[in-house]
């Protein structure tokens, strides 16, 4: 798993504890997004970066909150979380999410379990 | 809600027989279509993406695509057990954020294919 790469892989939160999920994509790629996906329901959409810059995705809670110090990092910062958060979280990333046929790929995913 | 709606499975076919997985999009405006797989556990892997109308083979894969009916289908020919995984139906949508319009992946939920032996 060279191309994106996640960390840790899993992870075990109290819902008062403040934690990070990092992302880092060895592909040399302009964009980066996050995703998350529960049992039974499609992959969701949390939040988009190109060359660094955020675009709002606004149904995201404020207690996930998202960092992008370089076009090859995104770190998910998580607070005060609450069990329904428990989910696979996946980063991926693309050449340019502004071209048609921009194809995404994905790293392992973080596992994350809110007790 | 620009939405993407996969067949409802899960979908058992013996080994060699042709899995078919299809998946409908409603927005019209789309012109990108992935399908990737996931194995249970692991994180999506593409394995197949089509822009234009019609068939694209790529081994034992083939996409189909159909603008007009807004429908992409997978076979897969000779389906073996290391087949059997969820694929996901992806087709890029677009969004505005800030004034700009953007496109997305909009993922389907998804159809769980068990080939047996």
């Amino acid at each position: 798993e060279t191309g994106v790469t996640q960390t840790p892989r899993h992870l075990v939160m109290g819902m008062t504890n403040k934690k990070s999920l990092k992302c880092e994509q060895h592909l040399g790629h302009n964009a980066m997004y996050w995703y998350k996906q529960s049992a039974k329901k499609p992959l969701e959409l949390m939040f988009v970066y190109s060359l660094e810059e955020r675009v709002e995705n606004n149904s995201v809670p404020s207690r996930f909150s998202p960092e992008c110090p370089n076009s090859s990092h995104l770190f998910l910062h998580l607070h005060t979380l609450q069990p329904e958060d428990s989910a696979l979280y996946l980063c991926a990333s693309s050449q340019d999410f502004r071209q048609d046929g921009d194809t995404q790929y994905f790293g392992p995913g973080t596992r994350l379990t809110v007790l | 809600q620009k939405e993407v709606e996969q067949n409802s499975g899960p979908l058992s076919v013996p080994e060699g027989a042709i899995a078919s997985l299809n998946c409908t999009y409603s927005d019209r405006g789309s012109q990108s279509f992935f399908w990737y797989r996931q194995y249970s556990g692991k994180s999506p892997e593409l394995i197949m993406s089509i822009y234009s109308n019609g068939d694209k083979e790529d081994g034992r894969f083939t996409a189909q695509l159909n603008k007009a009916s807004q429908y992409v289908s997978l076979l897969i020919r000779d389906s073996q057990p290391s087949d059997s995984a969820t694929y996901l139906c992806a087709v890029n949508t677009e969004f505005n954020a800030g004034g700009t319009s953007y496109g997305k992946l909009t993922f389907g939920q998804g159809t769980i294919l068990t080939v047996h032996p």
